[in-house]
């Protein structure tokens, strides 16, 4: 069964203190990994997308990486808008798009 | 602009009373898809559509209905409403069903349903 696991749950950073969101995955045929920003009460909003193990994507101070079984996001020097919950997702060989639960991050000045 | 509308945006209704959820694009998207949200849960796909008249299940199909008559429009539909339905809903699209970029959803604002 496909299945998107996103570590920590929950994140909690200091301004500036750089860290990094893990997705590990299990999908049958990979077409694509993506990253979305989601802020309360609204839509996700698609940031990245990786299709290959050594894939970099980089916007502001996120980065996002890929490997054969997981993905990161690397979030240098954040600022107090970065907060939110990000949430990864794998596309299988139907084109079914699976999400993770997403790890709610939150920034402090 | 280009963007995904879901209508309504919030809705408290009753058991077994049937609603539809509207959702429509702007952008001629071939992907479109539904999906649920709930605490501890994530987003769930509930159905997709490659293109006109082409649906298929995602993970949590059970007590809803879709249709594409039309390539911007996917209502959802929740024939019989039960309070296991009460959720926060997401219609979302995206360009060339089955091309390089399907999977890079555009979302609607979300539909807030409560069944009592």
């Amino acid at each position: 069964e496909d299945q998107v696991t996103q570590s920590p749950e929950a994140l909690r950073l200091q301004e500036g203190e750089s860290s990094s969101l893990n997705c590990s995955y299990t999908v049958s045929g990979l077409r694509g990994l993506f990253w979305y920003r989601q802020d309360p009460g609204k839509g996700p909003e698609f940031l990245f997308t990786l299709y290959s193990a050594g894939e970099e994507k980089e916007k502001e101070r996120l980065k996002a990486t890929l490997t054969k079984k997981e993905s990161f996001l690397h979030i240098t020097a954040p600022k107090p808008e970065d907060s939110a919950t990000y949430l990864c997702a794998v596309r299988n060989r139907d084109d079914k798009i699976i999400f993770g639960k997403g790890t709610r991050l939150h920034i402090l000045p | 602009e280009a963007q995904v509308t879901q209508n309504p945006r919030y809705l408290i209704t009753v058991t077994g009373k049937k609603l539809t959820v509207t959702c429509s694009q702007n952008m001629n998207h071939e992907y479109m898809s539904w999906y649920r949200q709930d605490p501890g849960l994530g987003l769930r796909q509930i159905y997709y559509s490659m293109n006109v008249e082409v649906t298929d299940k995602g993970d949590v199909p059970e007590g809803y209905k879709v249709s594409r008559k039309e390539k911007r429009n996917f209502p959802l539909i929740l024939e019989s409403p039960s309070p296991n339905q009460t959720s926060l809903y997401f219609c979302a699209s995206s360009g060339l069903a089955g091309g390089p970029n399907t999977g890079e959803l555009f979302f609607g604002e979300g539909s807030r349903l409560t069944v009592l």
